[in-house]
């Protein structure tokens, strides 16, 4: 079964630092990959997704991912954090021709000032 | 605006009772899913709904009935409400076309049984 790992379910930068969040996937076909946020007592919004071509996917407030198949991973940047990005992050797999996502454990951000 | 609306957003009620959480989305979308959200395993799937008259069982179905008479709207129902289904529910919907299979999120629905 496809599955999605998270590692770290806590992370925690300095404002202006760089953010690494982690994301590997199982799938037996080539996924359709996705990131999204949650901000305290908020809903899921889509950060930025991968389908197919360019492996460096770009998204909203700054963040990228780079899908690496070799690994099976889909990695999550921003180059310098804000204070505003603390929220939660989940990564996803879309699977069963997309009737269903894949949800990692989510990783929590923390910006220290 | 094109979005996905769930009711209520906060609900409190006691083991046994059934209960309704309504799913609505004015985009047009073929296929609607419903999701829980618990701490430390993410969001899993509960059911989801290919079209109208048209559902079928996610990962964790057990407790939970859905129906799909009109294309808007999917309803989530709780015939007998037990503690350990308390959590953070979510509506999604897509395009039955497209290219990428994105999900759209409604607002979340926490629920609370004691």
């Amino acid at each position: 079964a496809q599955s999605v790992t998270q590692l770290g379910s806590h992370v925690s930068v300095s404002e202006g630092a760089l953010v690494l969040l982690r994301c590997n996937y199982s799938s037996s076909v080539p996924p359709y990959l996705f990131w999204y946020v949650q901000y305290p007592n908020q809903g899921l919004q889509l950060l930025l997704k991968y389908t197919t071509g360019a492996t460096l996917v770009k998204g909203i407030n700054g963040f990228e991912a780079e899908f690496k198949k070799s690994e099976t991973s889909f990695h999550l940047t921003k180059p310098s954090a804000h204070m505003s990005d603390a929220a939660e992050y989940f990564c996803a797999v879309s699977v069963e021709y997309g009737n269903k996502l894949v949800f990692g454990a989510g990783t929590i951000l923390r910006v220290k000032s | 605006e094109a979005q996905v609306t769930q009711n209520p957003r906060y609900l409190i009620t006691v083991t046994g009772k059934k209960l309704t959480v309504t799913c609505s989305q004015n985009m047009n979308h073929e296929y609607m899913s419903w999701y829980r959200q618990d701490p430390g395993l993410g969001l899993r799937q509960i059911y989801y709904s290919m079209n109208v008259e048209v559902t079928d069982k996610g990962d964790v179905p057990e407790g939970y009935k859905v129906s799909r008479k009109e294309k808007r709207n999917f309803p989530l129902i709780l015939e007998s409400p037990s503690p350990n289904q308390t959590s953070l529910y979510f509506c999604a919907s897509r395009p039955a076309a497209g290219d990428s299979y994105e999900q759209y999120f409604g607002p979340g629905t926490r629920l609370t049984v004691t």
